[in-house]
């Protein structure tokens, strides 16, 4: 069974940094990619960033490019996500995903979520 | 960035209704949609991928279609657990873009 647990969340003032961590189990890690992905409260959902199955490429949108990093350690099946200079509206739960597609990707499996609270 | 339009924001349905949940993205995005349904305090869960798989496990009142920039999600006979949000996805390009959501409800 596929399971991914995230966790590291929690309330962090404006300007300060969050690392999340996701443990990934009952699937090779090593083979996919995986991803972030979040939802402010009462708000949709948001793609936060791709990882490639090595890790030699990452992606991300311009709303948290050049302050949050995606990273993995496929020897521990574990993704991360480093988040620096925060922001309010980067208030959400954030979740880890695994892809699946190949000329289109999706996310096929979900963690429960972490919740990052950023707040003075 | 590809925009991702759903419609109705919301709808309500009796049970054995069918319900049909629009997705029109701003380009073509040649059949790399998904489609998620979310319940309450739950994590989003994957029920359909290049616009017409359905993936493993989801019950087969639900079917997707569409190409090119208009897609759709229809529930061929609304059950009570059919309940919830309903987003759909873009994978073909980055950003990854998701739809603002249809809520389902019964009526």
């Amino acid at each position: 069974e596929v399971q991914l647990v995230e966790s590291g969340g929690g309330l962090v003032q404006p300007g300060r940094s969050l690392k999340l961590s996701c443990a990934a189990s009952g699937f090779t890690f090593s083979n996919y990619y995986m991803a972030w992905v979040r939802q402010a409260p009462k708000k949709g959902l948001e793609w936060v960033a791709t990882i490639s199955t090595s890790g030699s490429r990452t992606y991300y949108p311009d709303s948290v490019k050049g302050r949050f990093t995606i990273s993995r350690d496929n020897a521990k099946s574990s993704l991360y996500l480093q988040m620096n200079s925060l922001k309010s509206e980067d208030t959400a739960t954030y979740y880890c995903a695994r892809l699946g597609g190949g000329y289109a990707y999706y996310f096929d499996y979900w963690g429960q979520g972490v919740m990052v609270t950023v707040s003075s | 960035d590809i925009q991702m339009t759903q419609s109705p924001a919301s709808l309500s349905a009796s049970l054995g209704e069918t319900v049909t949940i629009q997705c029109q993205a701003s380009e073509d995005i040649y059949s790399g949609l998904a489609w998620y349904q979310q319940k309450p305090g739950k994590s989003p869960q994957l029920l359909i991928y290049g616009a017409s798989s359905l993936q493993d496990g989801v019950p087969s009142r639900f079917s997707g279609s569409g190409s090119g920039t208009q897609y759709s999600l229809k529930i061929s006979s609304m059950q009570t657990e059919d309940e919830g949000v309903y987003f759909c996805q873009q994978g073909l390009k980055y950003p990854h873009t998701f739809g603002a959501g249809t809520k389902l409800e019964l009526k």
